[in-house]
């Protein structure tokens, strides 16, 4: 069965550190893969999608990027962290319908 | 895109049969709908998902009417725990369709004792 898997889950950076968060699936290849970003009794927003490797759509222009140097691996960084970055940040895989991660709390501080 | 339209809030009883409807009005012919369920600090955990007619799991029904363009998650007896966000998400993530899977605001329904 597929799984997905992100870290950490929970972290606090100082503003102006950079940021990776990593997020693995497991159990199926080629998958979509998703970021959003929740922020405190908010929906979920989408930050960026990719249908491939190396292949990324940023739906919303911000301090963030993604990237996804391997099939199953999508990771989400920043240069420079903001206090606006603070967030519940969600992975996701897509077959019919999104499965998702369980999530990193991060606060920036 | 295929937007989609939830009531904001609910409120119910425990013991009672909840329905939350989600409209969609420009459904596409390949999306299927899916509906999840959000605690705080917890990733959204799938409910059920159907393209058509009804759908039956063990946790919910899902109702989805000829022409698609609205939606129906049904909770049988509700209990406190199922106080959550509940989302209901209109797309073909496997890439058929749109590969973009945008959310609406979500329902937030409160279980009342």
């Amino acid at each position: 069965s597929q799984t997905i898997h992100q870290w950490p889950a929970t972290l606090v950076q100082p503003v102006g550190s950079p940021l990776s968060l990593e997020c693995t699936v497991e159990g199926t290849s080629n998958p979509n893969l998703y970021w959003y970003r929740q922020a405190a009794g908010r929906g979920l927003q989408l930050l960026f999608y990719s249908v491939g490797i190396g292949q990324i759509s940023s739906e919303v222009p911000q301090n963030l990027s993604a990237s996804r140097p391997q099939d199953r691996q999508f990771i989400l960084s920043s240069k420079k962290l903001l206090l606006s970055d603070s967030g519940f940040y969600l992975c996701a895989w897509s077959g019919l319908g999104a499965f998702f991660g369980q999530g990193t709390r991060l606060t920036v501080v | 895109l295929a937007k989609t339209t939830q009531p904001i809030s609910m409120d119910s009883y425990e013991g009672q049969e909840v329905n939350i409807t989600c409209s969609h009005n420009n459904i596409a012919t390949n999306d299927y709908i899916t509906w999840y369920q959000q605690f705080p600090s917890q990733g959204p955990r799938f409910i059920i998902q159907g393209y058509k007619t009804k759908v039956t799991n063990e946790v919910a029904s899902l109702f989805i009417p000829a022409d698609r363009k609205s939606s129906t998650l049904s909770l049988p007896r509700v209990s406190l725990s199922d106080t959550a966000v509940y989302y209901c998400l209109v797309g073909d993530g496997s890439g058929a369709g749109s590969y973009q899977l945008t959310f609406g605001k979500g329902t937030k329904l409160s279980v009342i004792p």
